[in-house]
């Protein structure tokens, strides 16, 4: 299996532009998470979704953040407009029924907003 | 406010030693706590899952502990090699939403040869 495929790995973009991050989570996995990870905060959950369903989104810093999954294979998450506090490491993660707890990390989006 | 604390220090041990690693908890009571492991530049890597029923769980040469008294768990590498190198994340779960994980700060371990 490919693994959670993100893209782009990494993306710089002036402030107030929007910003569209993507995730393919692990084919047969039914949850997807999106995290976000700095230094000073650590890795924090923003939202994640269930068969397609946001379940939780109360990590979602504000209403310039937005995230989708349009199906089972496809998340977007956007920002917009952006600002330089955004710059941060974004992963998406997934996880199945048969997998129980167990994450699976893309390798990140490097986004730096300048 | 729920609160994970991991090791703030960056802990460098010798080859061969044990590297002990801690997580702290407080104001909630998880059902399960995971561990997982961070390169630089790469996603988090899971490691060992341990419920709050399970006292110790085992793999290979790392083993886990979980204190729901003490609220902490314990997270034991032995026979340390380089390799082991790495950022060590603690993530508890969040009590009542068992698939929202709470995640420390991690603890950067270095394995001198």
């Amino acid at each position: 299996d490919a693994g959670v495929i993100q893209s782009p790995r990494h993306e710089v973009t002036e402030m107030g532009q929007e910003v569209t991050l993507r995730c393919k989570p692990i084919s047969g996995h039914d949850y997807l998470f999106w995290y976000r990870q700095t230094m000073m905060r650590g890795l924090e959950l923003l939202i994640y979704f269930n068969n397609n369903v946001p379940i939780d989104d109360s990590g979602m810093p504000e209403d310039r953040f937005s995230a989708k999954m349009p199906n089972a294979s496809f998340s977007t998450l956007k920002i917009q407009p952006s600002e330089p506090r955004d710059s941060a490491v974004y992963f998406c993660a997934s996880s199945s029924q048969e997998t129980q707890e167990t994450q699976y990390f893309g390798p990140g989006t490097r986004l730096l907003v300048l | 406010s729920q609160k994970i604390e991991q090791n703030s220090e960056a802990l460098n041990i010798q080859e061969g030693k044990t590297a002990t690693l801690t997580c702290n908890y407080t104001n909630y009571s998880p059902a399960y706590l995971q561990w997982y492991r961070q390169d630089p530049g790469r996603g988090p890597v899971f490691l060992l899952l341990i419920r709050e029923n399970e006292k110790e769980k085992r793999k290979e040469r790392l083993k886990v502990t979980f204190d729901t008294t003490l609220k902490q768990s314990l997270f034991h590498i032995t026979a340390s090699q380089p390799a082991d190198s790495a950022t060590y994340l603690c993530a508890p779960a969040n009590a009542g939403n068992n698939r929202k994980l709470i995640w420390g700060l991690g603890t950067s371990l270095a394995v001198n040869p």
